[in-house]
């Protein structure tokens, strides 16, 4: 595709419900990447993949969340037992290598009630 | 760890004058790159221009400029004539080098509203 297209725009989900977030990135990049977007702040780093690897999970809050890109192109962010401080913008960027300008996806407003 | 300090949470300007956003950001890093990103209501984060630390020459692109000061670790924005295409949110972010965006650390955004 001509850019990151992520998937649902938005989701409104129960507390305590699983979600699953999908990122396409630019087709050809290599190196994908997770942020969440809290009200009023700017993006925090999530998680990164080079490849089907994540190189560098250490933004991850705790383990209810967790990523996956098994073929090395699209990823999917899941979350378990959501909680109300789950609600947040997650944006998704991808890159031709880890060197290389960074383009970011237009995100996914996620709300848990 | 680095940080990104963002001290105007909103800003205000008309039409075809010009704007200045700052930032101060803390690292003990020598080399590092320097970002201003824009958010329109659109949520994608869209690069505006790219400053690397090594270079003393300040970053120039179209009607963006900016100051960069790498002893008082100051970097601003300059907004030359600004159109109302150009209200968004901005972001300060910085990157080490060689380390990816998974470095990438944002301040916390200045809102900006361009007035007709």
């Amino acid at each position: 595709g001509a850019g990151v297209s992520q998937t649902p725009s938005n989701k409104v989900t129960e507390k305590g419900k699983y979600v699953e977030l999908r990122c396409d990135p630019i087709s050809g990049h290599t190196a994908l990447y997770w942020y969440r977007q809290s009200l009023g702040q700017g993006p925090e780093f999530l998680i990164y993949f080079q490849g089907t690897g994540a190189a560098d999970d250490s933004g991850l809050p705790n383990d209810r969340f967790f990523a996956v890109r098994p073929e090395g192109s699209v990823s999917t962010l899941k979350i378990q037992r959501t909680e109300r401080g789950d609600s947040a913008v997650y944006l998704c960027a991808s890159s031709l290598t880890v060197d290389h300008e960074a383009f970011f996806g237009q995100g996914t407003r996620l709300t848990v009630v | 760890a680095q940080t990104v300090t963002q001290s105007q949470p909103e800003m205000s300007v008309q039409e075809a004058e010009t704007v200045t956003l700052s930032c101060t950001y803390d690292t003990s890093e020598s080399n590092y790159y320097l970002f201003w990103y824009k958010q329109p209501p659109s949520r994608q984060m869209i690069l505006v221009i790219r400053q690397e630390a090594y270079k003393q020459q300040n970053a120039t692109e179209n009607r963006f400029s900016v100051n960069f000061q790498k002893a008082a670790k100051s970097f601003s924005l300059k907004i030359s004539d600004s159109q109302l295409g150009d209200t968004a949110m901005y972001f300060c972010a910085f990157m080490k080098p060689y380390s990816g965006y998974s470095t990438l650390t944002f301040g916390k955004g200045t809102m900006l509203l361009v007035s007709p």
